[in-house]
């Protein structure tokens, strides 16, 4: 069984760039989180999916970041413009069911952003 | 604000060393601790997940440990393998949430 892929692997972009990160979840998996590692510190959520429909984006900062999880499978993060606090690891992961609380999460790689 | 708090942050071992650490989180309206591995330029990996008081749950040579009462949780590790080396990392969930709140982890290498 495939894992959750994330592509880019590692991104380098100017500040005030527009970034993209893409996610592909586990066949099946009903959930989708995007979480962002800053150096040093644990994982934080910025969004949570059930399907296609966001129900956690409390810590997303709208301001200059977006998601969407078009027809509940892939999902894309958005930065615009991109700010050198933006640095980060990004990552995605999906579980099968709706329970945050207990589901086993299936983590991507993540994508390493560099903001120069 | 939720603190889950990690310790130590990193340790060296040498192979076939056993080791702990430990992951303190608050006590109050507990749900579920999950624990992680995360090795360099790979997926964080999913080791347990405990709810009850008084769990063990194990895996191998990797073991856990539960108190929800005194709100912690031991990582134990037997025989250390060079293989071992990795982030490993906790994380905590309230009733009332459905979010996981994440250690700073315990970075773990273990020298052959």
């Amino acid at each position: 069984e495939a894992g959750v892929v994330q592509s880019p692997r590692y991104k380098i972009i100017e500040k005030k760039q527009p970034v993209a990160f893409w996610c592909n979840p586990i066949s099946g998996h009903n959930t989708l989180y995007w979480y962002r590692q800053n150096l040093g510190q644990g994982p934080e959520l910025l969004i949570r999916y059930e399907n296609e429909e966001a129900v956690d984006d409390s810590q997303l900062p709208k301001d200059r970041f977006s998601a969407e999880r078009l027809k509940g499978v892939d999902s894309t993060l958005k930065i615009q413009p991109a700010e050198l606090g933006d640095s980060a690891v990004y990552l995605c992961a999906s579980s099968l069911g709706t329970s945050g609380r207990t589901d086993t999460q299936y983590f991507g790689p993540g994508t390493r952003l560099t903001v120069l | 604000i939720l603190n889950v708090e990690q310790s130590p942050q990193s340790l060296h071992v040498q192979e076939g060393d056993s080791t702990n650490f430990t992951c303190s989180f608050p006590s109050s309206n507990f749900y579920a601790l999950h624990w992680y591995r995360w090795e360099t330029a790979k997926s964080p990996e999913a080791l347990f997940v405990m709810t009850l008081n008084g769990d063990e749950k194990k895996k191998g040579r990797i073991s856990a440990t539960l108190n929800t009462k005194e709100g912690y949780s031991y990582l134990y590790i037997k025989g250390s393998q060079p293989e071992d080396s990795a982030t490993y990392l906790c994380a905590f969930t309230q009733g009332g949430s459905e979010k996981l709140v994440f250690g700073k982890g315990t970075k773990l290498t273990v020298n052959p």
